[in-house]
């Protein structure tokens, strides 16, 4: 069983949809979670950093984490052809192996105008 | 755009062959990450050097090796290539890079086709 588990779609939406995209986790010493944006054929780049349980927002996007059951979400309000991307969800801790970024294996998205 | 740059971009080679991967990380940055991006295996941590030595090693293959020189650059080595090893290859960097939680700024990507 894979560490991080992330539906890998294909998901497709209309434009101005909501998103909500998931990854669930085992190891209990991950304490940093992030949600990368990877365009096809670049390196994923930074969409949000959370670190505690709760919900973070920043414009359209809205990370969300509950530890208690090893549970991350990313929402996307008002969905754009240009969010249309592989969404990468990572974590990591303090501690051992989980030092290191481990990855889902990401979701394709694509918004259709 | 990261600040973390990779050359080359695009590598054709054949199997046995070996060939380099370079990566330069952002200014300051002391830390270069490499991982290995292949359909079936998703995103994978190969290896992290921190100003010159090695910190941590991942799913990396004793066929491959990495070295940060003391400009902070870094080279990924992949020798006795296999028809496998064609994958993307990213390289990433923090400021430091001795506890978890650092955003990592990933660079651009090597895309390594092997025949």
């Amino acid at each position: 069983q894979k560490e991080v588990e992330q539906d890998p779609g294909p998901l497709s939406v209309p434009e101005g949809a909501i998103v909500s995209l998931n990854c669930t986790y085992s190891n209990s010493a991950f304490q940093y979670f992030m949600w990368y944006r990877q365009y096809s054929r670049k390196g994923p780049e930074l969409l949000m950093y959370t670190y505690s349980s709760g919900n973070k927002e920043d414009g359209r996007f809205t990370a969300q984490v509950d530890k208690s059951s090893k549970y991350i979400s990313l929402f996307i309000r008002d969905s754009q052809p240009s969010d249309s991307a592989t969404y990468l969800c990572a974590m990591t801790g303090s501690s051992g192996s989980a030092r290191q970024l481990t990855f889902g294996s990401g979701t394709q998205l694509t918004v259709l105008p | 755009d990261s600040g973390v740059t990779q050359t080359p971009k695009h590598l054709i080679t054949a199997t046995g062959q070996r060939v380099t991967l370079r990566c330069s990380p952002r200014s300051g940055d002391l830390s270069v990450y490499w991982y290995q991006q292949s359909l079936d295996q998703g995103l994978q941590f190969l290896i992290q050097y921190y100003n010159g030595e090695e910190r941590a090693k991942g799913n990396i293959l004793e066929r491959f090796s990495a070295q940060q020189f003391p400009d902070l650059h870094s080279e990924l080595n992949l020798s006795s290539l296999e028809l496998g090893d064609s994958a993307l290859y990213f390289c990433a960097s923090t400021a430091g890079g001795t506890s978890g939680g650092e955003t990592q700024y990933f660079g651009p990507g090597t895309r390594l086709l092997v025949l």
